[in-house]
C-alpha cells in the first residue's frame, strides 16, 4: 500500500527479552518519526531522523531504546531488557520533509507492545 | 515545556447534535496548532491546523480558531454523523523544533444514530 507500514502489529514480550519494531515510510519520505503512546494517553515524541540521520533523539526514555535508519529509508525501534512500563503502542510516522506547517505527517497504525 | 490540555471523555452525541471539544495549550513563543483523529483501526490522521493567532482552520465541516488570548483551539462541528465516532487528539509544535508534535491524551467521542 501506499501508507506507512508497520510491523508486528501485535507482539507480546517477556520481561527481559529484546524487541525489535520495524518502520516502512512513504516511498521518497525524508522524514521520520517514533512516537509512544501508553494506553489512555496522547502519543509522546521518541526521535527524529532526517534521510539516515538521527536529529533528535531526546524523547527516548532510556539507554534501553535504540531506532535507526541505516539508508534512509526503513527504520527500526529496538528495546532491549524489555520491562512492563514499555507496554504501549509504539506509532512510526513520515513527511516529504521536515517541519510540520508545509508538510503533512502520516502516521501508520502502530505495533502493540505488551510486555508480561 | 509545552503541554496541550484536552476536554476529558468520552463524549456522546446523537447524530446531528453540536460537538465542542475544548483545547487549550501552554507554550513557548507561537506554535503551530494542530487537530488529529483516529478513526477506529485507522491511524492518526491530521484533521486541521492553524499556524497563527486568528487563522481557523476547517476541514470535513470541523473548525477550530486559534486564539492566542485564551491560549486555546477548541474544535467544533455543527451537525455530527456516525461516521465522525473517533479518537480527537489537539497538538501543537513550537517554532524551534517544528517537527515535533506535543499531544494532548485524546477525546472518545461516539456519535449514535
Amino acid at each position: 500500500g501506499a501508507g506507512v507500514s508497520q510491523s508486528p502489529r501485535y507482539k507480546v514480550a517477556k520481561r527481559g527479552q529484546d524487541v525489535a519494531l520495524r518502520c516502512d515510510p512513504i516511498s521518497g519520505h525524508v522524514s521520520l518519526f517514533w512516537y509512544q503512546q501508553a494506553l489512555g494517553q496522547g502519543p509522546e515524541f521518541l526521535t527524529y531522523f532526517q534521510n539516515e540521520a538521527q536529529l533528535d533523539k531526546s524523547g527516548l526514555p532510556s539507554d534501553r531504546f535504540f531506532a535507526e535508519r541505516p539508508e534512509g529509508s526503513v527504520s527500526t525501534l529496538k528495546i532491549q531488557r524489555t520491562q512492563q512500563e514499555d507496554s504501549a503502542v509504539y506509532l512510526c510516522a513520515s513527511s516529504l520533509a521536515w517541519g510540520q506547517v508545509g508538510h503533512t505527517i502520516y502516521f501508520g497504525e502502530g505495533s502493540w507492545l505488551t510486555v508480561v | 515545556g509545552n503541554s496541550v490540555t484536552q476536554m476529558e471523555g468520552p463524549v456522546t452525541l446523537s447524530e446531528e447534535a453540536f460537538l465542542t471539544i475544548n483545547c487549550t495549550y501552554t507554550a513557548t513563543g507561537y506554535p503551530s496548532l494542530f487537530w488529529y483523529v483516529q478513526y477506529p483501526g485507522e491511524g492518526l490522521q491530521l484533521l486541521l491546523k492553524a499556524t497563527k493567532a486568528d487563522d481557523k482552520g476547517s476541514n470535513k465541516g470541523f473548525e477550530a480558531t486559534y486564539r492566542k488570548e485564551t491560549t486555546s483551539f477548541h474544535l467544533e462541528k455543527g451537525s455530527v454523523q456516525v461516521s465522525d465516532s473517533a479518537v480527537y487528539f489537539c497538538a501543537l509544535s513550537d517554532r524551534i523544533n517544528d517537527y515535533k508534535l506535543s499531544f494532548g491524551a485524546g477525546t472518545t467521542v461516539t456519535v449514535r444514530a
